[in-house]
């Protein structure tokens, strides 16, 4: 039971590169999510999903889009990455909307 | 949406002493979770309490949810206790935790 992973764990853009982050869980978890972690701060929302085949937008959306085309899985893409989104990206997933949440280990990001 | 004010925002104890840190949100909450992230970037869960009291060995949490606070207690610090310490809250008509700044805390030997 590894609970919720995240690949990869490190990586280095170029401005206007694009990547893809991808989120697993295997706790049959019917709630998805995508933060974002700045320096001294707390996690903001990027995107969420209730289920299979659904995305909804959070509290900073803009540049990302999200997909979860199978249940265990969430991807978290850049089309064009800018300096802006250098971050700490976690992952994280729940059984239902208040339940609680469990987090991945991040993924942190520069871009150059 | 939901204001989650932590306090301390920092703090610094010699091993084996006690802590209380402080958690106050600024709407009634169904879910509150807090959180231990290590110097290595990890967010470890350490209480979902909504109410009342839970205990995990040297770490307790209590929620007053009618006066809009949370408490994370620890006893008998240790040097592996050191990070910052967030609680959460997700706004009733919402799925996301809104995040404190947290607390960070570093325990010396």
């Amino acid at each position: 039971n590894a609970g919720v992973t995240q690949t990869p764990k490190f990586r280095v853009l170029k401005t206007g590169q694009s990547m893809t982050l991808l989120c697993a869980q295997d706790m049959n978890h019917e709630y998805m999510y995508w933060y974002r972690q700045d320096p001294g701060m707390g996690l903001r929302l990027i995107h969420y999903s209730v289920g299979e085949g659904t995305t909804a937008k959070g509290e900073v959306p803009d540049g990302y889009n999200v997909s979860r085309l199978k249940k265990q899985n969430f991807l978290l893409g850049l089309e064009s990455a800018a300096p802006s989104q250098t971050s700490v990206y976690f992952c994280a997933s729940s059984l239902g909307g208040k339940a609680e949440q469990f987090f991945g280990p991040g993924t942190r990001l520069t871009v150059l | 949406g939901i204001q989650v004010e932590q306090s301390p925002p920092d703090l610094i104890l010699q091993e084996g002493a006690n802590s209380t840190l402080r958690c106050n949100f600024s709407d009634s909450v169904n879910n509150l979770q807090w959180f231990h992230q290590n110097p290595w970037g990890q967010l470890i869960n350490l209480f979902y309490i909504p109410s009342g009291t839970k205990q995990n060995g040297r770490l307790s949490a209590t929620t007053v949810a009618t006066e809009r606070y949370s408490l994370l207690y620890i006893s008998s610090s240790q040097t592996t206790d050191s990070g910052v310490y967030f609680c959460a809250a997700p706004a009733n008509s919402g799925y996301a935790l809104n995040f404190g700044k947290g607390t960070s805390l570093l325990v010396t030997p």
